[in-house]
């Protein structure tokens, strides 16, 4: 069954600590993409990457870090350095970076973090 | 960068009615307009999406109009039905083209 998925589904962190939410996809997809989303302010772009070993900066990366080790794998580390951690993590991925023809993005079912 | 703005933020059809979404955009050069559905507790899920090089697209019972001198793309969902029901966005290019900036989310409720 081909797809992006996401686990865990619900992960509960204490304040201070560093969490992994992790991002794995079978589309042979070269982009990855991790979003955050809270409620009225739609989908926020954390990091993107565009071919493994290699990763760009989205609008609000401040207070986390992601690896592209490998193609299929894109895991995002919610550092103690985010401020606001609670919220809903989707992860994406396109066979393509961008606007083009076919950058349809496949959207993993997301990981609820909430921080205690 | 890219500036995508979305209204409503929430609408309410009888079923049968007709619903529209609208979102603005600001790069001129964006040329690449999907439009998303995420049902309660889902994930987004891509519905029907247009070129700059057309108008008009049609799938059924929605379809997509874009107006690139005004800058502004719409979703039209006509003989709305409950499962119509959910949060629906839009999306447009940066400049670059590297990644996408998302509309704020329209949550659409279908009433029987």
């Amino acid at each position: 069954d081909g797809g992006i998925t996401q686990s865990p589904k619900y992960l509960f962190r204490k304040e201070g600590q560093n969490v992994t939410l992790s991002c794995e996809q079978n589309l042979n997809h070269d982009a990855m993409y991790w979003y955050r989303q809270d409620p009225g302010q739609g989908l926020r772009l954390i990091y993107y990457s565009q071919i493994v070993n290699d990763f760009q900066k989205g609008d609000i990366a401040e207070g986390y870090s992601v690896s592209r080790e490998k193609k299929e794998s894109f895991p995002l580390t919610v550092t103690s350095a985010q401020k606001n951690p609670t919220a809903f993590y989707l992860c994406a991925s396109s066979i393509q970076v961008g606007h083009t023809r076919g950058a349809e993005a496949f959207f993993g079912q997301g990981t609820r973090l909430t921080v205690v | 960068g890219e500036n995508v703005e979305q209204h409503p933020s929430t609408l309410s059809v009888q079923e049968g009615d007709s619903a529209v979404i609208k979102c603005t955009y600001s790069d001129s050069a964006s040329n690449y307009f999907p439009w998303y559905k995420q049902e309660l507790g889902k994930r987004p899920q891509l519905i029907i999406d247009i070129r700059s090089n057309v108008g008009e697209k049609k799938d059924q019972r929605i379809a997509v109009t874009l107006n690139k001198t005004a800058k502004h793309f719409s979703l039209h969902i006509t003989e709305t039905q409950p499962e119509d029901s959910a949060v629906y966005f839009c999306a447009a290019p940066s400049n670059t083209g590297n990644q996408f900036y998302f509309g704020t989310g329209t949550s659409l409720t279908v009433i029987p």
